[in-house]
């Protein structure tokens, strides 16, 4: 089982602040994701990697950037907050080519708000 | 169109009791993985059971089971003994390719569970 870590896990900000939400695993999963997920809504990926120096967009347009110098590590920055960038970000790590469920681990999320 | 639906916005069950909920997927890719996801009102994700669409039977783990109906493309997630602790969101997703391959989960926008006394 993956130990996923994220830190703030709240987070109230205001609007032009530039923010970090940081992401671990401690498991050498090749495979990181970020979610964007508004209060009883589905999840959005937002960014992935598949592996150091890979980056990929997701499916939701998100003005966020995200890094991957290790592997271990997946930061997802906010260059200037806004209102609208109130959420949930979940991230999630998974294994390349070792299982075939390819299941993904989730940490415990950062609740952002932007005032 | 939408690749997972889940149709039920909100379930109602009494403790001990099984319930099922319900998920369609679309796909046209022959080799797929559908997952359930459960989600507390803490925030975290919790993986609950998979289905890889090659597989021959369906799925269980523990008191959770996978109702995999290739032909109607539902895999519907039953839920047996229902306890307090079961109440949650739940979240079914689904993988399109093979999971050695690069691929990722699109969800669904989910089913509340309530289970009552």
């Amino acid at each position: 089982e993956a130990d996923i870590y994220q830190t703030p896990r709240y987070l109230v900000i205001g609007t032009g602040k530039k923010i970090t939400l940081e992401c671990s695993q401690t498991m050498g999963h090749d495979k990181m994701y970020w979610y964007q997920q508004d209060p009883g809504m589905e999840l959005h990926l937002i960014h992935y990697s598949y592996g150091v120096n890979s980056t990929e967009k997701g499916d939701l347009s998100s003005e966020s950037t995200v890094s991957r110098i290790r592997t271990e590590h997946f930061p997802l920055t906010l260059e200037s907050a806004r209102p609208s960038h109130t959420s949930q970000y979940l991230c999630a790590s998974s294994e390349q080519g070792r299982s075939r469920r390819d299941e993904q681990y989730f940490g415990p999320g950062t609740r952002l708000t932007v005032t | 169109a939408q690749k997972i639906t889940q149709t039920q916005p909100g379930m109602f069950v009494q403790e001990k009791e099984a319930v099922t909920l319900d998920c369609t997927y679309d796909t046209s890719d022959p080799s797929y993985g559908l997952f359930w996801y459960k989600q507390p009102s803490s925030g975290e994700m919790i993986f609950l059971i998979y289905q890889g669409s090659y597989d021959q039977q369906n799925a269980t783990e523990g008191r959770y089971s996978l109702n995999f109906q290739k032909a109607r493309k539902s895999a519907n997630l039953v839920i047996s003994a229902s306890q307090l602790g079961d109440s949650a969101m739940y979240f079914c997703a689904m993988r399109e390719g093979p999971g050695s391959g690069y691929s990722t989960l699109t969800f669904g926008k989910g089913t509340m569970l309530l289970v009552s006394p």
